[in-house]
């Protein structure tokens, strides 16, 4: 069975900082999609991204960098020069390609609050 | 282009009683998936509704049940209510295929005295 754990309950840090969210996944699939998504107080959970497990290029986005590796089960989140915006709670989540139907079912991690002061 | 809605926002209940929730997807969305949100099991799977047909199930009893119309807007129903059964519950709506990012409601905060 899927599982991805996210071992930071809650990181603080001041604005400017960098900071790094991990995520540890299981899987026996071979093909796979793993995600990030933000909640922000408000509770609406925002997408940030998608990355296939085929495809280990770490990718950025800004601020935002994320760091895939198969060989360690990894999919970290950095977020470089923090700001008080970007205090939310970080999900990653697992969706296996052999889902049956195709379909969608995301596995989430338990969170990681983030917050970040002035 | 509007997001993913969800009405209503909050409701409260009591045990024993049922409770309907619903969620309009994107336009253009057809699967919707529902997820459940509590402080001690954290995000859980619901069901995945496509095409009006239910195409994938999480570990919840027979009380949570779902239906998709034609327009492919989604119903949650929760019979018999218990105490356990508060939670934020989140509907997702995504294109079609499997595996694409799903777009989230704000959700539906539901609480049982």
């Amino acid at each position: 069975a899927q599982k991805v754990t996210q071992a930071q309950t809650e990181i603080s840090v001041v604005e400017k900082e960098d900071v790094t969210l991990d995520c540890v996944y299981e899987t026996r699939d071979t093909t796979y999609y793993l995600f990030w998504y933000k909640q922000p107080p408000s509770g609406e959970l925002v997408f940030l991204i998608r990355r296939n497990s085929f495809d280990e290029q770490n990718e950025i986005s800004g601020r935002y960098s994320w760091n895939f590796q198969k060989s360690t089960s990894s999919f970290n989140f950095t977020i470089t020069a923090s700001q008080v915006v970007d205090s939310a709670v970080y999900f990653c989540a697992l969706s296996e390609a052999g889902v049956t139907g195709g379909g969608n079912k995301l596995t989430f991690g338990t969170g990681t609050q983030l917050k970040v002061e002035l | 282009k509007a997001g993913v809605t969800q009405t209503p926002r909050y409701l409260i209940k009591t045990r024993g009683q049922q409770v309907t929730l619903s969620c309009s997807p994107i336009s253009g969305h057809r699967s919707v998936s529902w997820y459940q949100q509590t402080p001690g099991q954290g995000l859980q799977f619901l069901f995945e509704y496509f095409s009006e047909t239910q195409r994938n199930k999480g570990n919840f009893p027979g009380r949570f049940s779902g239906r998709q119309f034609s327009n492919s807007r989604s119903e949650m129903n929760v019979s018999t209510l218990e105490l356990g059964d508060s939670a934020l519950y989140l509907c997702a709506s995504s294109p079609g295929q499997g595996n694409q990012p799903q777009h989230f409601g704000d959700g539906t905060r539901l609480s049982i005295l």
